[in-house]
C-alpha cells in the first residue's frame, strides 16, 4: 500500500538552529499538509500546500516557518530557527483530491 | 475547536465488536464525518468517512443517524492491533474553507482486551 515517507524519523537540535523536514508524498498526490502534535497534546494543523502556494495555515505556522516543494517530488518544512517549544512530532500528509488525507509516520523533533 | 463530542475511553474484549459513538450535533449540511486513529504516536490513520449514507470499507462500519447529529463506528471483529485512539473529525467538502485543517479532538481511547 503507498504511502507518506519522512525524514528523519528523529532529530535532536539546538535551539535557534534551523532544521528542515522532509516528507515524499504518495505518488499522484496534488495536496500536502504538516500538522504537529506536542508530546501529549492533540494533532494540531500547521499549513496546506496545492499547485505550489500555500492554500491554509494555521496561527500557529508563523514567520519561522516554510514550507516548499524544491524538485517536484519532496515536500519540506523548514524551521527557520528552532524554540524550545517546537519539540513535537511533526507529520506529513498528502491527499490526491483534497478528500480523503493520509499521513506519514511523523518526525520527531527535540529542540535543546 | 473540535466539533465533536466522544467518551474518553473504552474497551472491548478481542473478536467482539467494538462500537465506537460519536456526538456532533452541530453538524452542518455540507459537513462530513472523518474517523481516523493513532496507535501509540503514530502517524493518524484514515478509517473511513461519510456524509449522510452509512459506509462500509474493509476496516469498519461507520453508521450515521438519520439527523446527522450522532455516529458510531464499528470494528467488527476487534484484534489487539485495534488498541489506539480514535478520533471522530467533521470537516467541511474540498473547496470550501478549513476543508484542509483537520481538527483533532481528543478522541477515544479504546483498548482491546486479550
Amino acid at each position: 500500500e503507498p504511502e507518506v515517507t519522512q525524514t528523519p524519523s528523529h532529530q535532536v537540535t539546538q535551539m535557534g538552529q534551523e532544521v528542515i523536514l522532509r516528507c515524499v508524498p504518495i505518488s499522484n498526490h496534488l495536496y500536502f499538509y504538516w500538522y504537529r502534535q506536542i508530546l501529549g497534546q492533540k494533532v494540531e494543523f500547521l499549513v496546506s500546500f496545492y499547485n505550489n502556494e500555500i492554500s491554509e495555515k494555521s496561527e500557529i505556522f508563523d514567520d519561522q516557518f516554510s514550507v516548499e516543494r524544491p524538485d517536484g517530488s519532496n515536500f519540506t518544512l523548514k524551521i527557520r530557527s528552532t524554540k524550545l517549544e517546537d519539540s513535537a512530532m511533526y507529520f506529513c500528509a498528502t491527499s490526491s483530491s483534497g478528500n480523503t488525507i493520509y499521513f506519514g509516520e511523523g518526525s520527531w523533533l527535540t529542540v535543546v | 475547536d473540535a466539533k465533536t463530542t466522544q467518551p474518553p475511553s473504552m474497551d472491548c474484549a478481542e473478536g467482539r465488536a467494538a462500537n465506537l459513538p460519536c456526538n456532533h450535533s452541530t453538524i452542518s449540511g455540507n459537513e462530513y464525518v472523518y474517523w481516523y486513529r493513532q496507535i501509540h504516536s503514530q502517524g493518524p490513520q484514515y478509517i473511513i468517512h461519510g456524509l449522510k449514507n452509512n459506509e462500509t470499507n474493509e476496516m469498519a462500519s461507520l453508521i450515521i443517524t438519520e439527523d446527522r447529529k450522532s455516529s458510531t463506528l464499528i470494528l467488527p471483529h476487534a484484534t489487539l492491533r485495534d488498541t489506539a485512539v480514535y478520533y471522530c473529525i467533521v470537516r467541511v467538502g474540498k473547496g470550501q474553507t478549513g476543508a484542509n485543517n483537520l481538527f483533532f479532538g481528543t478522541g477515544t481511547r479504546l483498548t482491546v482486551i486479550p
